[in-house]
């Protein structure tokens, strides 16, 4: 069955980096594109990249682009999510997710993993 | 301020139905598919609806979804207690290449 698990959360200082990397399996990874969505506690989903199912096309939220990163190891069946320059407001829990086709069809989601960002 | 607009909250009791509208002044609805997501509280989003009105597997035909012009709706019947949860619109912008989320609406079956 297909799984994604995130890995990575935790406290960290404003200002400092923080890398989340998310695990799949059970299909063909290498085929399928691939979301970082957060939520901030208390509060509704905020998108906040993709990257393409061969990594040639990534795309940012405003909110986080110049600092967040998203990249992929096809070999590894892994996806990361590099977040530097953090401010307390990328606090959230963030999930990744697999996409069908060019739409926001996010049909498989990770358990999410919580990042503080807090002196 | 999300691009895509729900309403906060919409109740009703078990075993009626309840509608959850999606709207947006820009075309990014009615150029893309609409998906619809549901939130039980503590857990991960859950895909409802893809592509604006189909169903992936397992999900009953009590969830529904429709789109006109630049509003979606997500229709549930059947009310159960087990609805109750947070449920989300959203939408790929192909001309800015960004995904989109409404606010999200908290329904509660009374």
């Amino acid at each position: 069955q297909v799984q994604l698990v995130e890995s990575g959360g935790g406290v960290v200082q404003p200002g400092r980096s923080l890398r989340l990397s998310c695990a799949a399996s059970g299909f063909t990874f290498s085929h399928y594109g691939m979301h970082w969505v957060r939520q901030a506690p208390g509060k509704g989903l905020e998108w906040v990249a993709v990257i393409r199912y061969d990594g040639s096309e990534v795309n940012y939220a405003d909110s986080v682009k110049g600092r967040f990163t998203i990249s992929r190891d096809n070999s590894r069946n892994t996806v990361h999510l590099q977040m530097n320059t953090l401010r307390p407001e990328d606090t959230a829990v963030y999930y990744c997710a697999r996409v069908q086709g060019h739409t926001l069809c996010l049909d498989y989601w990770g358990q999410g993993t919580l990042v503080t960002v807090s002196s | 301020q999300s691009v895509l607009t729900q309403p906060p909250s919409v109740s009703a009791a078990p075993g009626q139905k309840v509608t959850i509208s999606c709207s947006t002044s820009s075309s990014n609805i009615e150029n893309n598919y609409v998906s619809w997501y549901q939130q039980l509280p503590g857990t991960a989003p859950k895909l409802l609806i893809y592509e604006n009105n189909k169903r992936p597997s397992g999900i009953p035909d009590r969830f529904s979804g429709s789109k006109s012009g630049t509003s979606a709706t997500l229709d549930i019947t059947g009310l159960q207690t087990g609805d109750e949860a947070d449920y989300y619109c959203g939408t790929w912008d192909s001309s800015l290449s960004t995904g989109a989320f409404g606010g999200g609406t908290k329904l509660t079956v009374l």
